[in-house]
């Protein structure tokens, strides 16, 4: 059975803190990909990476960072926390990207429910 | 306007009805096309890939129409168990199967 594990399934924190968020996949894909998903904004993109110590910004990277140092391992940094960023964080993986549809399915870990005070 | 648009619904239903709802998308380059569900509180989980012939799973039927750039799902025979938000979900031909999500629609099922 395929998995996608996230360190927290809950996190409260205070503002300027440094946050870590980790993820780890079982089922050695290539790809990794960090979401936020709030109400009435559905899930947007933060981070990507389909490589090891490969990384790509996506749709909203200001304020985070991350890190890919093994292959099954992607984390998620706050470097300084914020209200704003208080949000539900998802984990996804993907196998490498070819022509088949289904390799592009991406599979989420359960989520991060973070707040940040 | 948003790359991937869904109507938000919500759609509330009577159990036995069937309900269709559309997502239409603004890049041509789009390769590959999903439907994801969601239930409350939980992470999505594909409910099934889209393919340009059209594709059906049980109660489940998606449509792709690329001249139109709009993707359907039409659930026949509802269920309460089909209560959930639908996410929409097109990748484009760029590396890492990079994916846009649609906001989803939230379906009720009720007695």
């Amino acid at each position: 059975d395929v998995k996608v594990t996230q360190s927290s399934r809950y996190l409260v924190k205070r503002t300027g803190e440094k946050v870590f968020l980790e993820c780890v996949q079982d089922m050695d894909h290539e790809n990794m990909f960090w979401y936020r998903q709030d109400p009435g904004l559905g899930l947007r993109l933060i981070y990507f990476s389909y490589d090891v110590k490969m990384k790509e910004k996506g749709d909203i990277p200001e304020g985070y960072s991350v890190s890919r140092e093994k292959k099954e391992r992607f984390s998620l940094v706050l470097e300084s926390a914020s209200t704003n960023q208080t949000s539900m964080y998802l984990c996804a993986s993907s196998p490498t990207t070819s022509g088949r549809a289904d390799h592009n399915e991406q599979f989420f870990g359960p989520g991060t429910r973070l707040t940040v005070l | 306007r948003k790359e991937v648009e869904q109507d938000p619904g919500p759609f509330n239903v009577p159990e036995g009805a069937t309900v269709a709802f559309n997502c239409t998308y603004s890049n041509s380059a789009s390769q590959s096309f999903f439907w994801y569900r969601q239930d409350c509180r939980k992470e999505p989980k594909l409910l099934m890939s889209v393919y340009s012939s059209g594709n059906e799973d049980g109660r489940f039927t998606a449509q792709l129409n690329r001249a139109s750039q709009y993707i359907s799902l039409l659930i026949r025979d509802s269920k309460l168990s089909d209560s959930a938000t639908y996410l929409c979900v097109v990748t484009a031909i760029t590396n890492a199967g990079k994916s846009t999500f649609g906001d989803g629609t939230t379906l009720t099922v009720k007695p």
